[in-house]
């Protein structure tokens, strides 16, 4: 079946560092792929979206880019702040309502 | 506008007794689905509905487990009777078509 595997946490780094989440699925057909964002007694919240191969979602600094050779989503942003500390979930779906996830990845920052 | 609300928030209760989540979707949202996230792990799909009728409920773990939703707005999930492994977090979310998933800040189970 459909699944996502993205990069254990937790991730701790101080402001202004480059973070890096790795994301990779494995799903048959063209799936559409996302980033969830989890702040801290908050819910889920779609960050950023690519719904066909090298389409590059981007959001609040966060870039991803659909990479179909790699089957890979990694989450990218430049210069982190205090405020990006959340939980970051990477997921998929095929156009049937139904989105896979994968298992978060907790991201602190420090100031 | 209103977005995904849950009821409780959290909800603590021993094994073996039975607790009731509640969903409000968005307003016009026709589909709603239920979804968990168990010990950290993935977050793992439970049902869909698209109005009154269930879609798929293919991720429903067990027959203790039981979703309704009346007259095709708010959603209620049942566990009866609760074990210490349905513990997690239950999101709720809704969408007017795919992909577009707007989810509710999630009901925190305990079972002690």
């Amino acid at each position: 079946g459909d699944s996502v595997t993205q990069m254990e946490g937790p991730v701790t780094l101080s402001e202004e560092a480059f973070l890096t989440i790795n994301c990779t699925y494995t799903a048959t057909g063209y799936p559409s792929l996302f980033w969830y964002v989890q702040y801290p007694g908050e819910g889920l919240q779609l960050l950023l979206k690519a719904t066909k191969a090298d389409d590059k979602g981007s959001n609040k600094g966060f870039e991803a880019t659909y990479r179909k050779e790699t089957t890979s989503f990694h989450l990218e942003k430049g210069s982190v702040q205090v405020s990006d500390s959340a939980v970051y979930f990477c997921a998929l779906t095929k156009g049937d309502y139904k989105l896979s996830f994968g298992a978060g990845t907790t991201v602190t920052v420090r100031a | 506008e209103a977005g995904v609300t849950q009821f409780p928030s959290h909800s603590v209760i021993e094994k073996g007794q039975t607790v009731t989540l509640r969903c409000d979707p968005i307003s016009g949202h026709d589909n709603l689905y239920w979804y968990r996230r168990v010990m950290g792990k993935e977050i793992k799909f439970l049902l869909h509905f698209v109005k009154e009728s269930k879609q798929d409920e293919s991720g429903m773990p067990n027959n203790r487990f039981l979703a309704e939703r009346t007259g095709g707005t708010y959603s209620t999930l049942k566990v009866q009777p609760a074990e210490l492994e349905d513990s997690g977090v239950y999101f709720c979310a809704s969408s007017p078509f795919p992909g577009e998933a707007f989810f509710g800040q999630g009901t925190r189970l305990t079972v002690v």
